[in-house]
């Protein structure tokens, strides 16, 4: 079973500019949620998608963040402008149903803003 | 929402021996507890998870313990090998499908 799949790994922006996030979850996954983890702490949820409609999203900063999962599949994560502040890895991840099931991630995309 | 704290931040055992990560949450209607293993440059990893109406489960050489009354649940890695060394996140999933994670804590297993 191919897992989450996430690109791309790495990413160096200046701040001010803009960047997505591109995320393939595991075929027949209903759920996808976009976390940040800044260095030294925890997964942060920012949106979470049940196929392709929004259950959550309290905790994105929308004033600069969007997400959109279109026909229920793949994601994107877009930041514009970009802030020092968003460096992090952010992470992709799915699972079969939304509540208590297994989430698996992806690798995540490490951002630098400088 | 959700609270999770987790105790220690880092831990270094020696090989063989046992280590133990504890972890309390706020939110009393929480009734899933995954635990995540987390190896550098990779995304976090299910290992173990517990749910509500259990007090502990057991696979191999790890163990979740739940105190719902106290609100904290534990893991427990016996037999500490070199490969376990990683980053370990606890979690909590509140009644609204929210899962919220601790901050981690760096195991460290000396040979």
């Amino acid at each position: 079973e191919a897992g989450v799949a996430q690109s791309p790994r790495y990413k160096i922006i200046e701040k001010r500019q803009s960047v997505a996030f591109w995320c393939n979850p595991i075929s027949g996954h209903a759920t996808l949620y976009w976390y940040q983890q800044i260095l030294g702490q925890g997964p942060k949820l920012l949106i979470q998608f049940q196929n392709n409609g929004v259950v959550d999203d309290s905790q994105l900063p929308k004033d600069r963040f969007s997400a959109e999962r279109l026909k229920g599949v793949d994601s994107t994560l877009k930041i514009q402008p970009a802030k020092l502040e968003d460096s992090a890895v952010y992470l992709c991840a799915s699972s079969l149903v939304w509540g208590d099931t297994e989430a698996f991630f992806g690798q995540g995309t490490r951002l630098t803003v400088v | 929402g959700e609270n999770v704290e987790q105790h220690p931040s880092t831990l270094s055992v020696q090989e063989g021996d046992s280590a133990v990560i504890k972890c309390t949450y706020s939110d009393s209607a929480s009734n899933y507890f995954p635990w995540y293993k987390q190896e550098l440059g990779k995304g976090p990893q299910l290992i173990i998870d517990i749910r509500s109406n259990v007090g502990e489960k057991k696979d191999q050489r790890i163990a979740v313990t739940l105190n719902k009354t106290a609100k904290h649940f534990s893991l427990h890695i016996t037999e500490t090998q070199p490969e376990d060394s990683a980053v370990y996140f606890c979690a909590a999933l509140s009644n609204d499908y929210k899962l919220s994670f601790g901050a981690g804590t760096t195991v460290t297993v000396r040979a």
